[in-house]
């Protein structure tokens, strides 16, 4: 298994609801990400997280709040967002720090 | 100045054609990255190197670790090999930093 699975593809929100981004791997990766790509632009890094701890936070918002509960998985908690957040939020992981990253086909998040 | 430089930003090309594209960087690096980003979203790894060249079907990359530059190469171009190309060098907590991409369109 060579996949990294991201749930859901699509996720329309309003700017009080709270949800939930997925990003699940099992292949033994002890390094995830989270990135955000704005339309024509190259993703952005959000938030690294390196055997299970939160490693780099790149100045992201409150309003985003990432979790690992285990070595498979990443989530990203949202809380009211903004319109402007809209993105294609892309997770990513690798073995450590020198491989291959691993992407997953993004979530992409409309704030309405 | 960005620590990875692409170029060209556009690329079009005929169905058949020898294609490349460049990328530049600033900072030391542990390996770089080309990746396939389709519309749609998802990113797929392409090749990862540090040194040297490699080749996977009609894909090519090349790097040059003293010049800090790196090409990658599609020969016998395919409509299907449109898609955004980018160039990334790997950051200090294995995170990705990434160039601005180049958009290819191969014309059947």
């Amino acid at each position: 298994d060579t996949e990294v699975t991201q749930t859901p593809k699509h996720l329309v929100m309003g700017m009080t609801n709270k949800k939930s981004l997925k990003c699940e791997q099992h292949m033994g990766h002890r390094a995830m990400y989270w990135y955000k790509q704005k339309a024509k632009k190259p993703p952005e890094l959000m938030f690294v997280y390196s055997y299970e701890k939160l490693s780099i936070n790149e100045s992201v918002p409150s309003r985003f709040s990432p979790e690992c509960p285990n070595s498979s998985l990443l989530n990203l908690h949202l809380h009211a967002l903004q319109p402007e957040d809209s993105a294609l939020y892309l997770c990513a992981s690798s073995l450590g720090r020198t491989n291959e990253a691993f992407f997953g086909q993004g979530t992409r998040l409309t704030v309405v | 100045k960005n620590e990875v430089e692409q170029s060209p930003q556009n690329l079009t090309a005929q169905e058949g054609e020898f294609i490349t594209i460049n990328c530049s960087y600033s900072v030391g690096i542990s390996a770089l990255h080309w990746l396939q980003q389709h519309p749609g979203g998802g990113i797929v790894s392409l090749f990862m190197l540090s040194s040297g060249k490699k080749k996977h079907g009609r894909l090519i990359a090349t790097i040059n670790i003293q010049e800090k530059h790196s090409s990658l190469h599609i020969t016998a171009s395919h409509p299907r090999d449109s898609a955004v190309y980018i160039c990334a060098v790997g950051g200090s907590q294995g995170n990705l930093i990434f160039g601005k991409g180049t958009k290819l369109s191969v014309k059947p």
